[in-house]
């Protein structure tokens, strides 16, 4: 099982930019997660989808900030236009339905920083 | 909402025993989770708790009480390894239908000293 692949592992950009970030969850996974993480506010959920349905998108900062997954297999967290502040580790992860606990799979992340 | 509190740093020596506390307020628990972040890498799961009590596997335990909104993972036999941070996760049922969503928090960075 290759596990959960986002692309890019790193990325630097310019302020004002868009930026995409891209998830491969493991086949078989009905749940896909974005978090983002920082030394300041720790691990956030950004959105969730559901069988690629978006379920809740409480945690996506502004407008600025929009995810996608049109298949079962891939999703993408795009933001545009991009600020510092958005410099973060941003996390994909997956989770399987069917099981007693359903735990999260986590992607090796993509370090973002905004100049 | 919700509130995860954990201690922010702890420091133990290696073969020794170090326990992590997480207190939690939800309105719809479904379980809580224990994740192991080494740096500079992505958390993966330790352990589950849905029911009262405790929960061992190998050197890792973790205990729930519900009624006190409290857990801990229990880290036995230290080894330099095991520095890394701890994070403590609840699941809410939510008021959507799936009921998947994970709160984290801050994180416990444990320290093992030779």
């Amino acid at each position: 099982d290759a596990g959960v692949i986002q692309s890019p592992r790193h990325e630097v950009t310019e302020m004002g930019q868009e930026v995409t970030l891209r998830c491969k969850p493991i086949s078989g996974h009905n749940s896909l997660f974005w978090y983002r993480q920082t030394m300041m506010r720790g691990l956030e959920l950004l959105i969730y989808f559901n069988n690629n349905v978006p379920i809740d998108d409480s945690g996506m900062p502004e407008d600025r900030f929009s995810a996608k997954m049109p298949n079962a297999s891939f999703s993408t967290l795009k933001i545009q236009p991009s600020e510092p502040r958005d410099s973060a580790v941003y996390f994909c992860a997956s989770s399987p339905s069917g099981r007693p606990y359903n735990e999260q799979f986590f992607g090796p992340g993509t370090r973002l920083t905004v100049l | 909402g919700q509130n995860i509190d954990q201690p922010t740093e702890m420091t133990a020596t290696e073969g020794a025993i170090v326990q992590i506390n997480c207190t939690y307020q939800t309105s719809g628990f479904n379980g809580l989770f224990w994740y192991q972040q080494h740096a500079g890498e992505a958390p993966t799961f330790l352990s589950y708790n849905v029911l009262d009590g405790l929960e061992e596997k190998g050197r890792f335990s973790s205990f729930l009480s519900r009624s006190k909104g409290y857990s801990y993972l229990l880290l036995k036999e230290l080894q330099m390894k095991d520095s890394a941070s701890y994070l403590c996760a609840v699941r809410d049922r939510g008021i959507k239908a799936a009921g998947n969503k994970l709160t984290f928090g801050g994180g416990t960075r444990v320290l093992v000293k030779p």
